[in-house]
């Protein structure tokens, strides 16, 4: 069984949509992150989750939403999609929130918009 | 914030050993080290994390200097499936926010 899933796996749309990556952990985690890595391998956090409660909020564009229905989800929405929106976007799980507990990568969603 | 800066690419040959040094300069008292493993088209993976001296488990090496302010990753006897981009990362309080930098592109040949 996968621990950390995300669909899609690949998603290109027109500029000005809105679309959704979803992500599901079956480790039990309490907590979930999203991650943007752009073309220049750069890996950046943009939110944490922990038991359904933001923790990290980075300076991310209001376009973007996470949404955890529970604990072993967390979704990500994207209103108006720009150019620049266009990365790898990781999913993550940890046990905990401490920087010393291990995250658990989902196998990324290649964003690219046109 | 502690900031990590490593080699961006390294290059070796199969069995050899490869050490991978990070510097981290501004670490904090309760910051932990840790490296990551990215292969391509993959989520990066949990190799190992330290505080201080040494650690060692089935995959890698990391020394630790007494004062902390950098720290080397050791692969011992590389072979090809080790090509992969190995980021070197220090926590931030305890929320769980990893700073990853660019991270070093490992390159191994036959």
């Amino acid at each position: 069984d996968t621990a950390v899933s995300q669909t899609p796996k690949y998603l290109v749309t027109q500029m000005g949509n809105d679309k959704s990556i979803k992500c599901e952990q079956n480790l039990g985690h309490d907590t979930m992150y999203w991650y943007k890595q752009d073309s220049k391998k750069f890996l950046k956090i943009m939110f944490s989750y922990n038991n359904k409660e933001l923790i990290i909020n980075e300076t991310v564009p209001n376009r973007f939403s996470p949404k955890s229905p529970d604990k072993a989800h967390l979704n990500l929405h994207i209103n108006s999609l720009e150019l620049g929106d266009s990365a790898v976007y990781f999913c993550a799980s940890s046990l905990l929130a401490a920087s010393t507990d291990t995250q658990y990568f989902g196998p990324g969603t290649r964003l690219t918009v046109l | 914030l502690a900031k990590t800066t490593q080699p961006i690419s390294m290059d070796s040959y199969e069995g050899q050993e490869v050490n991978i040094t990070c510097s981290h300069n501004n670490i904090a008292t309760n910051d932990y080290i840790t490296w990551y493993q990215q292969f391509p088209s993959q989520g990066p993976r949990f190799i190992i994390q330290g505080y201080k001296t040494k650690v060692t488990n089935e995959v890698a090496s990391l020394f630790i200097p007494a004062d902390r302010k950098s720290s080397t990753l050791s692969l011992p006897r590389v072979s090809l499936s080790d090509t992969a981009v190995y980021y070197c990362l220090v926590g931030v309080g305890n929320t769980g926010k990893l700073i990853f930098g660019q991270g070093t592109t490992l390159q191994v040949k036959p």
